[in-house]
């Protein structure tokens, strides 16, 4: 079965600083892995997606990813952290069982200190 | 264009009554997914729907859920009997294509909270 783990619940980084989330698959098959951001109240919006393409994976607002498959991981970074930035963000993977729904991480709270 | 679209964006119903959840997917999308976000569980798949392929109920917690889709477009969530863990924001999402590596594109989710 696959499944996506995020190490950490909240991550708080400097305004201008390095934003790094972990996020991890278990897949027996290549993984479709997505990033998406929650803003309060809001829906999830795609940030970006790896689909067997190009390992590194360029998003919006300046984001991006590498997928590594020796580490089974695909984490999201950002040079530097705008205030804006501030948000919940959810690593998944695509089930590839036939519905191609998606397993969720936990989600990962990004605060940006001024 | 026009996203996905979820009504009513907020429902507070009493513990024992039914509801209904609405989803209006992009137009053009033939695959439509339900997703409960609550604090206990995350983000939990519920159901989905492929043009006029019987539906994948897997997720679904209980006899007391149900949806359907008509004429390939709306969707209608029903939660019967309402109980108290039933509160979570609802998300509806919509796919262009069906085989992997085509992204969701979410609603803005409907909040339900039984009193």
């Amino acid at each position: 079965a696959q499944s996506v783990t995020q190490l950490g619940s909240h991550v708080s980084v400097s305004e201008g600083a390095l934003v790094l989330l972990r996020c991890n698959y278990s897949s027996s098959v290549p993984p479709y892995l997505f990033w998406y951001v929650q803003y309060p109240n809001q829906g999830l919006q795609l940030l970006l997606k790896y689909t067997s393409a190009a390992t590194l994976v360029k998003g919006i607002n300046g984001f991006e990813a590498e997928f590594k498959k020796s580490e089974t991981s695909f984490h999201l970074t950002k040079p530097s952290a705008h205030m804006s930035d501030a948000a919940e963000y959810f690593c998944a993977v695509s089930d590839q069982t036939g519905t191609y729904k998606y397993i969720f991480g936990t989600g990962t709270r990004l605060k940006v200190l001024a | 264009g026009a996203g996905v679209s979820q009504s009513p964006s907020n429902k507070v119903t009493e513990k024992g009554k039914d509801v209904e959840l609405r989803c209006d997917p992009i137009s053009g999308h033939t695959a439509l997914y339900w997703y409960r976000q609550s604090l206990g569980q995350g983000l939990e798949f519920l159901i989905y729907f492929q043009g006029n392929s019987a539906p994948d109920k897997s997720g679904l917690p209980s006899d007391r859920f149900s949806a359907e889709r008509t004429g390939g477009s709306v969707s209608t969530l029903t939660i019967q009997r309402t109980q108290q863990e039933d509160s979570a924001v609802y998300l509806c999402a919509s796919s262009t294509r069906w085989t992997s590596g085509g992204e969701q594109y979410f609603g803005p989710g409907t909040r339900l909270t039984v009193t």
